[in-house]
């Protein structure tokens, strides 16, 4: 069976800090993977997504970038993280991109 | 435009009750799909029940059903016999094209649910 593991399931980081979020899925190949932010109590931006590695199709124009450096694997990265950074990122992997999406557990972002 | 619009931000039901979530969408493709999640306090999206436009029923999975009304473009969610564990938050989502597409899944904002004993 497939699982999606997310770290770290919190972080609290200063203004101006860098950022990695990894995301790794388990018991599949060549998932789609995608990056989502959801602010509290809103619903979910997709910032992110991958089709394969090396490809990242990015949502929204933002202080963050994402990488997927092997079939399984998809980072969400900043150089300096800004307040409005903050929120619960979720990762999510799926077998095409119509296709159902299955989540990771989250992270939990505090930026101060 | 919206192409998926959850008009209830909040809705109670007492326990061992039905309650319908609604969720109309926006498309003019023919083939598309939708999606219903549910996201408990602790955050992890789960995958309740999906339904395809072309699908001749109402999909089913154990107590949720989809009431899909295509001519509406309405596909709300049905909960039978409500139990406490079913306050949440719940996703309605949709593919528009078909599943071998490459456009994403686009959310709704959600709906939260409170089940009352």
């Amino acid at each position: 069976s497939q699982t999606i593991h997310q770290w770290p399931a919190t972080l609290v980081q200063p203004v101006g800090s860098p950022l990695s979020l990894e995301c790794t899925v388990e018991g599949t190949s060549n998932p789609n993977l995608y990056w989502y932010r959801q602010a509290a109590g809103r619903g979910l931006q997709l910032l992110f997504y991958s089709v394969g590695i090396g490809q990242i199709s990015s949502e929204v124009p933002q202080n963050l970038s994402a990488s997927r450096p092997q079939d399984r694997q998809f980072i969400l990265s900043s150089k300096k993280l800004l307040l409005s950074d903050s929120g619960f990122y979720l990762c999510a992997w799926s077998r095409g991109t119509g296709e159902t999406q299955y989540f990771g557990p989250g992270t939990r972002l505090l930026v101060l | 435009a919206q192409k998926i619009t959850q008009t209830q931000p909040g809705m109670f039901v007492q326990e061992k009750e039905a309650v319908t979530l609604d969720c109309t969408y926006d498309t003019s493709d023919p083939s598309y799909g939708l999606f219903w999640y549910k996201q408990p306090s602790s955050g992890e999206m789960i995958f309740l029940i999906y339904q395809g436009s072309y699908d001749q029923q109402n999909a089913t999975e154990g107590r949720y059903s989809l009431n899909f009304q295509k001519a509406r473009k309405s596909a709300n969610l049905v909960i039978s016999a409500s139990q406490l564990g079913d306050s949440a938050m719940y996703f309605c989502a949709m593919r528009e094209g078909r599943r071998s597409g490459n456009t994403p899944l686009v959310f709704g904002k959600g709906t939260r649910l409170s089940v009352i004993a």
